[in-house]
């Protein structure tokens, strides 16, 4: 079954402990992304890479990181996490050039005490 | 301004009314335009996809693009109470670049 997974659901941190989101995919896709979604704003795009070692920044890249070593991962790294990340959080994948063919994962909801 | 409006709703309407969702959009090098549909604590899933100005249909839904007025719109004939969910429009410059949403229309389809 295609899918893309998130790990974890639900995350409940403090401020300034290091966190990272996990995203995985089993469809051989090149292009990931990571999306947040925010009551009244939307989903909006942090980061996405369009291949292994190759990534480029979205709206809202700041306070994150990536990397994506792998075809397959595409972890979200929250270095020093804030309350304004408090979010919830979308991976998604899809085959290079083909929208179609995109997924997104269930999502995880993150809160920055 | 943002790149991408749409009204947030929410819009309720009857079993079997036909659904208008519209979305308006300020960058004339948009050239991608998607419609994805969120149930309740899930992942948004692509519904319809187009590249180009007019019409696209998929069984009951509708994708409509007019790039002289940047303005897109999607249709669902026959509204279901299965429809009830969130629906975003998604735009992009060349496909697989960077997407921009709109804020997505709440919907409701009462039985």
């Amino acid at each position: 079954e295609a899918q893309v997974t998130q790990n974890p659901r639900y995350l409940i941190t403090v401020t300034g402990k290091k966190l990272t989101v996990t995203c995985s995919q089993n469809m051989n896709h090149e292009y990931m992304s990571w999306y947040r979604q925010d009551p009244g704003l939307g989903l909006r795009q942090i980061y996405y890479s369009m291949n292994v070692e190759v990534t480029d920044k979205g709206d809202v890249p700041e306070g994150y990181k990536v990397s994506r070593k792998e075809k397959r991962n595409f972890p979200l790294i929250l270095e020093s996490p804030s309350p304004n990340q408090t979010s919830l959080y979308f991976c998604a994948s899809s085959s290079r050039g083909q929208r179609e063919t995109q997924y997104f994962g269930p999502g995880t909801r993150l809160l920055v005490l | 301004q943002k790149e991408v409006e749409q009204d947030p709703g929410p819009l309720s309407v009857p079993e079997g009314a036909i659904v208008s969702l519209n979305c308006t959009y300020s960058n004339s090098a948009f050239q991608y335009f998607m419609w994805y549909r969120q149930y309740s604590r899930k992942g948004p899933e692509l519904l319809m996809y187009t590249y180009s100005s007019g019409n696209k249909e998929d069984g009951r839904f509708t994708a409509q693009v007019d790039k002289s007025s940047k303005y897109i719109s999607l249709f669902i004939r026959d509204s279901q109470p299965s429809d009830s969910a969130t629906y975003l429009c998604a735009i992009e410059e060349t496909s697989g670049s960077r997407l921009t949403f709109g804020e997505g229309t709440q919907l409701t389809v009462n039985p």
